[in-house]
């Protein structure tokens, strides 16, 4: 079955730029579409954008300005980079499958890595 | 943009059981999808669609949607069950971002 895998340094200077890579095993990474998702220590989850192997991507209206997310087919791993942070961006941060149907009406995060935690230091 | 209500925290008496509800103004065009997330794990997903499960989530996990809210039922709720609880949907302002609710936790008692 598909598995995800997140990587990246686990510690991130203050408005540096983070930068994390989920490597998919398992299956190809030219179907869906491929998310991160954060969650800051004991708060909720956040959406923070998705790409599709054509390269189209969607990001998340509040971090949209700072937020870049690529893919590499023949790596079958796609990555984020976060710029200037702060220690507001302190989180775990997951990638996840994407998947739809009825035309995107439906739309569900299955599998997920086990996230990464990333802490910003000043 | 649109927000995805859920109440920060419920409880219910062990083989009980407990609704989960999420509101918000995007559910009347795209549905929910329920997520369960333990301490320090990641989130699994429970429900999607018109109440399709994964293989090997169980059958009293159910979810249902009226007009703007999505509900996620546990019906015979076991110790294992006590965990947050995340409802996700797509918002409906420009490029439909996703959305995430705010959670909810479930204590068996």
């Amino acid at each position: 079955q598909v598995q995800l895998q997140e990587s990246g340094p686990g510690l991130v200077q203050a408005s540096e730029t983070l930068s994390l890579t989920c490597t998919v095993s398992g299956g190809s990474i030219r179907s869906n579409y491929w998310n991160w998702i954060r969650q800051p220590p004991g708060r909720g989850l956040e959406w923070i954008g998705y790409i599709y192997s054509t390269g189209i991507t969607n990001y998340s209206p509040s971090l949209t300005s700072r937020v870049t997310i690529s893919i590499d087919t023949s790596k079958n791993e796609f990555s984020l980079k976060l710029t200037s942070v702060t220690a507001a961006d302190t989180a775990v941060y997951f990638c996840a499958r994407g998947d739809r149907e009825d035309q995107g009406a439906t739309t569900w995060f299955d599998p997920w890595g086990q996230g990464t935690l990333v802490t910003v230091s000043s | 943009s649109s927000e995805l209500t859920q109440d920060p925290a419920v409880s219910v008496a062990l083989g009980q059981t407990v609704r989960i509800t999420c509101q918000g103004d995007s559910l009347g065009g795209y549905s929910a999808s329920w997520y369960q997330q333990k301490p320090g794990q990641a989130p699994v997903l429970l429900i999607y669609g018109k109440n399709k499960r994964p293989s090997g989530i169980p059958d009293r996990f159910s979810g249902s949607t009226s007009g703007n809210t999505a509900s996620l039922t546990i019906t015979g709720a076991q110790a294992e069950d006590e965990a947050d609880y995340y409802c996700k949907s797509r918002d409906t302002s420009a490029n439909h971002p996703h959305i995430f609710g705010t959670g909810t936790k479930v204590s068996v008692l």
